[in-house]
């Protein structure tokens, strides 16, 4: 059964360093998020993506994250400077068609964030 | 502030036994309603989905949806111990700045004890 792939499984940073996480969505959908989930707290959306655009961010989504499609397969969240409240499992998610036209999210594995 | 309400728990349910989870939801034009169950450090994954007033039932699981109460449920019957988990409730509110995102409760946490 197809899947939603991220690496790295763990990431720990220094506080202000720049990380990368990757995500590779099941290959047929076209739209692709992040969400994140601080320890104990909810899950937050982040931002969705489709055809090769921002859909929709949320507040948290500010100038320190971008979204990028870098080629056919590869969906990645970048922060740019790390601060210690960014620690948090980010999961990435994606879907064939839009939400409110019948489609549901299939979640990766997510990669947990230790900014120290 | 759309808002996605659920009792945080623990819910302790004998095994064998129906396990009933529910959720309400603030924005009355709400597209799209999903059960997730996420276990310890893991990612949410998908229990069921619904649209439409009524039950969806599939396996084990029944959806239960009221727009008109903005209610949302989940009955689980013959719980098994393997069911113990959180359980998150998530909405599409289907408006104009949220087509493509999920608003999630901050999930139930089931027990059912053997």
């Amino acid at each position: 059964e197809p899947e939603v792939t991220q690496t790295p499984s763990h990431q720990v940073t220094q506080m202000g360093q720049e990380v990368i996480l990757r995500c590779v969505p099941i290959s047929n959908h076209l739209y692709f998020y992040w969400y994140r989930q601080i320890l104990g707290q909810k899950v937050e959306f982040l931002v969705s993506f489709y055809n090769n655009e921002i859909s929709e961010k949320s507040e948290i989504f500010d100038d320190q994250f971008s979204v990028e499609r870098p080629d056919g397969s590869n969906f990645t969240l970048k922060i740019r400077s790390t601060k210690l409240e960014d620690s948090a499992m980010y999961f990435c998610a994606s879907s064939e068609i839009r939400l409110d036209l019948g489609d549901t999210q299939y979640f990766g594995p997510g990669t947990r964030l230790t900014v120290l | 502030q759309k808002e996605v309400e659920q009792n945080s728990g623990p819910l302790s349910v004998p095994e064998g036994a129906i396990a009933s989870l529910n959720c309400t939801y603030s924005d009355r034009g709400s597209q799209s309603f999903f059960w997730y169950r996420q276990y310890s450090g893991k990612s949410p994954e998908l229990i069921m989905f619904i649209y439409s007033n009524g039950d969806k039932e599939d396996g084990r699981f029944t959806a239960q949806l009221n727009k008109a109460s903005q209610y949302v449920s989940l009955l689980i019957r013959d719980s098994q111990p393997s069911d113990s988990a959180t359980y998150l409730c998530a909405v599409n509110m289907g408006s104009m700045d949220s087509n493509y995102q999920l608003i999630w409760g901050a999930g139930t946490k089931l027990i059912i004890k053997p």
